[in-house]
């Protein structure tokens, strides 16, 4: 297996929703990131994991929130969101965080916020 | 915190045209990674540069890291249809790799667009 699965696909919430993004990969990989993308932009980095532990949040409001329940799954719980939260938030993985690996990503999950 | 500039943003080739599209840092990079968005799609890494002056081939793609790891290019020998998609170079940040690990810095991006 040497895919992200990412889920759902497409998510439309209002602004007093909870939902939550699901992320999984089964390649062994120990460092899961989530990226959020907007439209013609590059991806830009949200929280890294590694080792199950947080170990990077890039000043993410908390609205976002953050959890590795284990090695292979990552979730990405929402909270009165924003409209301008709206956007393609990508999951990935990578073998080690610490080397130079690329990274594999999933094919995201595109979040309307109304 | 470290930029990567890309150009170009956009660059549309007739079918057979080659293209080529530039990282630039005004910091010695640590390393360069090149991923490939489709439309509609998501990020899928290319590759990976490390060296001073390394160069890399897969097929028709080039990539070529700078001798003082500030830049690099990505060339594409006569453009086919399936190279349509948004090339994005990446930086991983040494600084932040010493204590609490690495950070994908991404360029802007160049879009490329190729006419049939």
């Amino acid at each position: 297996d040497t895919e992200v699965t990412q889920t759902p696909k497409h998510l439309v919430m209002g602004m007093t929703n909870k939902k939550s993004l699901k992320c999984e990969q089964h390649m062994g990989h120990r460092a899961m990131y989530w990226y959020k993308q907007k439209a013609k932009k590059p991806p830009e980095l949200m929280f890294v994991y590694s080792y199950e532990k947080l170990s990077i949040n890039e000043s993410v409001p908390s609205r976002f929130s953050p959890e590795c329940p284990n090695s292979s799954l990552l979730n990405l719980h929402l909270h009165a969101l924003q409209p301008e939260d709206s956007a393609l938030y990508l999951c990935a993985s990578s073998l080690w965080q610490y080397y130079n690996y690329g990274y594999t990503f999933g094919s995201g999950t595109r979040l309307t916020v109304v | 915190g470290q930029q990567v500039m890309q150009i170009p943003q956009y660059q549309h080739v007739q079918e057979g045209e080659d293209f080529t599209t530039y990282c630039n840092s005004s910091t010695t990079l640590s390393n360069i990674q090149w991923y490939k968005q489709r439309p509609g799609g998501h990020p899928v890494f290319l590759i990976q540069l490390v060296k001073s002056g390394e160069v890399k081939k897969q097929k028709r793609l080039t990539f070529q890291f700078g001798e003082a790891k500030k830049n690099s290019s990505l060339h594409i020998t006569a453009t086919q249809t399936t190279d349509v998609g948004t090339y994005f170079c990446a930086d991983r940040e040494r600084e932040i790799w010493e204590t609490s690990g690495s950070r994908l810095t991404f360029g802007e991006g160049t879009q490329l667009t190729v006419n049939p």
